[in-house]
């Protein structure tokens, strides 16, 4: 049974569109994060919600918006795609903000 | 700043050799340090954290950390590398609260 899921896996898209990543945790966990990995492996935290409330926002263009419907799921909207948005997302998530179990990633690819 | 080096963004070792990976680490507060394991196009899993308990840590696959405060170190080793390891392997600190700032990465290679 699949602990932190994401839809989709791969997504592959113009400039300018608009799309969305999901993620669904099944461990009952009250912390769920969104993470970029850039083509050198890079990992940076983007947002985190806990019990439903962002609590970490970094410094992110205000393209992209999280939002968090229950504790189970964060989903990630990103508006007017760029190249430079070309990367995998990962969620994760954690209890009270203790060691994180990571979803498979989506591969995002801007043409 | 807290903050999180990796010391080599690649390492190469023969089959049965003893893996290295090293990690330092600068954080204000009591560091809770973990070692996260990436295998190609995976996400991240942990392979073992410290939590201020026992300074030597032992996690899955037979890798094991030592947590050395006088030198902010908590390098990641495993005494007999095999090919299965090969992956990339990421050291992160809690920085408070509910914020881990992960390193950049050692990607690790084992030859046969």
């Amino acid at each position: 049974d699949t602990a932190v899921s994401q839809t989709p896996k791969y997504l592959v898209t113009q400039m300018g569109n608009d799309k969305s990543i999901k993620c669904e945790q099944n461990l009952g966990h009250d912390t769920m994060y969104w993470y970029k990995q850039d083509s050198k492996k890079f990992l940076k935290i983007m947002f985190s919600y806990n019990n439903k409330e962002l609590i970490i926002n970094e410094t992110v263009p205000n393209r992209f918006s999280p939002k968090s419907p229950d504790k189970a799921h964060l989903n990630l909207h990103i508006n007017s795609l760029e190249l430079g948005d070309s990367a995998v997302y990962f969620c994760a998530s954690s209890q009270e903000g203790a060691w994180q179990f990571f979803g498979p990633g989506t591969r995002l690819t801007v043409l | 700043a807290q903050s999180v080096t990796q010391l080599g963004s690649h390492v190469s070792v023969s089959e049965g050799a003893l893996v290295l990976l090293r990690c330092n680490y600068s954080s204000s507060v009591p560091p809770y340090l973990f070692w996260y394991v990436q295998y190609p196009n995976q996400g991240l899993q942990l392979l073992l954290k410290y939590t201020s308990a026992a300074t030597l840590v032992k996690g899955i696959n037979g890798f094991e950390a030592e947590f050395k405060k006088s030198e902010t170190s908590f390098h990641l080793t495993k005494p007999s590398a095999h090919m299965s390891d090969a992956a990339e392997y990421f050291c992160a600190v809690r920085v408070g609260g509910f914020k881990t700032i992960f390193g950049a990465g050692t990607r690790l290679f084992v030859k046969a």
